[in-house]
């Protein structure tokens, strides 16, 4: 069954540091992995996705994500964050088998604060 | 902004109302679906339509029914809900569905409508 966890319910970092946005992901065969953000009142917004290729994926607003096979993982990192950053976060994962293992799984999401 | 829309952003119901959600997108996408947001807890998948078919009901009961007329268009029809039905509904869309072969593809999500069952 595929499964995403993400470990830590809130995140706190000063504005200007690094952030990092744990996930970890279980999921037969090859996975599709996303990341996406969401603000007060607003829904789901895509940041970036891991299909293959490159580790590493860079998307919107400077943020960027490792992908790791062997720990399979996802993280979610920022060089320097702002205080614009804080908001919802969700890692969302699927197989690349079609059937049931086609629905994107979600996280229960990781709340970021950043504090100026 | 997103090219999906959701109306009522906010509703209000008692248990023996009915009421609908509507979604529309504007993405040319043929996928479309509902999630249930619940507080501390993931996304809920409710329902999968692809190419206006539904292709995924995820043990939703039956007091939700979907309707999807065309692929530009969902309905989540809302009849006799209990106070844990109130959530953030949420409807997205992406180009072809994961079960389509569409699993590569992001979906972008509408803002919601906040549901409130008294």
């Amino acid at each position: 069954a595929q499964s995403v966890a993400q470990p830590e319910d809130q995140v706190n970092v000063a504005e200007g540091n690094p952030l990092t946005v744990k996930c970890t992901y279980s999921v037969s065969g090859n996975p599709y992995l996303f990341w996406y953000v969401q603000y007060p009142n607003r829904g789901l917004q895509f940041l970036l996705k891991y299909i293959t290729g490159d580790n590493l994926v860079k998307g919107s607003y400077g943020f960027e994500a490792e992908f790791n096979k062997s720990q399979t993982s996802f993280h979610l990192k920022k060089p320097s964050a702002l205080v614009s950053d804080s908001a919802l976060y969700f890692c969302a994962v699927r197989g690349d088998y079609g059937g049931s293992q086609g629905n994107l799984i979600f996280g229960k999401g990781t709340k970021l604060s950043v504090k100026p | 902004e997103t090219g999906v829309t959701q109306t009522p952003r906010h509703l209000v119901m008692g248990m023996t109302n009915k009421k609908s959600l509507k979604c529309e997108q504007h993405l040319g996408h043929n996928a479309m679906y509902w999630y249930k947001q619940s507080a501390k807890k993931p996304l809920e998948l409710m329902f999968v339509y692809s190419l206006e078919e539904r292709v995924e009901n995820n043990s939703v009961p039956s007091r939700f029914s979907p309707e999807c007329p065309n692929s530009s268009h969902l309905f989540l029809h809302l009849h006799t809900l209990q106070p844990e039905d109130s959530a953030l509904y949420l409807c997205a869309s992406s180009q072809d569905s994961g079960l389509a072969g569409g699993g590569h593809n992001e979906q972008f999500f509408g803002p919601g409508t906040r549901l409130t069952v008294l």
